[in-house]
């Protein structure tokens, strides 16, 4: 009973190629995250959605596009790869989008770029 | 620009000893808090939260909250060698905002 999946959990790719990362709850939350933490292990978040709609674009480059097709998924599309995307990019969940509500973390997807 | 700054460690304790972890945060509106412990290579999962100062007990953990001197500090008895980990503080800011800034954690060791 994963409560938060991500796919794929690695990623090998080559620069300048597109690829994607797929997220799921099943814990009927609201509101869904991306995060990036990168090798010295700096939490940061990247976006938020609520019921589908972008709550929060933090300063990421454009080559980064979430997509939510309904409120329990929230994809990350990455476009013309770089090698500083190189990082662990963790999906997480909360039941609102509130300053008291705690937040479920995925597995984390390890993203290299060579 | 809101930080939330941890000391990286590693802090090391003998088994059984307290471990205190400590975080200090920039924001003084800042309404709620929390520890969250991430084993290499695993996501992070939350151990506590606190909303008012002074101090919250769950088993062997307790956090401890003191908004005048804007610090979060979490206190782990009985240090197990499964307690070894890297503990990430969190602070939601005011204004009810929602996304937490994270610290960059504390590495902890506990040797047996």
């Amino acid at each position: 009973d994963t409560a938060v999946s991500q796919t794929p959990k690695y990623l090998v790719t080559q620069m300048g190629n597109d690829k994607s990362i797929k997220c799921e709850q099943n814990l009927g939350h609201d509101t869904m995250y991306w995060y990036k933490q990168d090798s010295k292990k700096f939490l940061k978040i990247m976006f938020s959605y609520n019921n589908k709609e972008l709550i929060i674009n933090e300063t990421v480059p454009n080559r980064f596009s979430p997509k939510s097709p309904d409120k329990a998924h929230l994809n990350l599309h990455i476009n013309s790869l770089e090698l500083g995307d190189s990082a662990v990019y963790f999906c997480a969940s909360s039941p609102w989008a509130g300053s008291t509500d705690t937040q479920y973390f995925g597995p984390g997807t390890r993203l290299t770029v060579l | 620009q809101k930080e939330v700054e941890q000391n990286s460690g590693p802090l090391s304790v003998p088994e059984g000893a307290i471990a205190s972890l400590n975080c200090t945060y920039s924001d003084r509106g800042s309404q709620s808090f929390f520890w969250y412990r991430q084993y290499s290579g695993k996501s992070p999962e939350l151990i506590m939260f606190i909303y008012s100062n002074g101090d919250k007990e769950d088993g062997r953990f307790t956090a401890q909250l003191n908004k005048a001197s804007q610090y979060v500090s979490l206190l782990i008895r009985d240090s197990q060698p499964s307690d070894s980990a890297t503990y990430l503080c969190a602070v939601k800011g005011s204004g009810g905002s929602y996304i937490p800034t994270f610290g960059r954690g504390t590495s902890l060791i506990v040797h047996p």
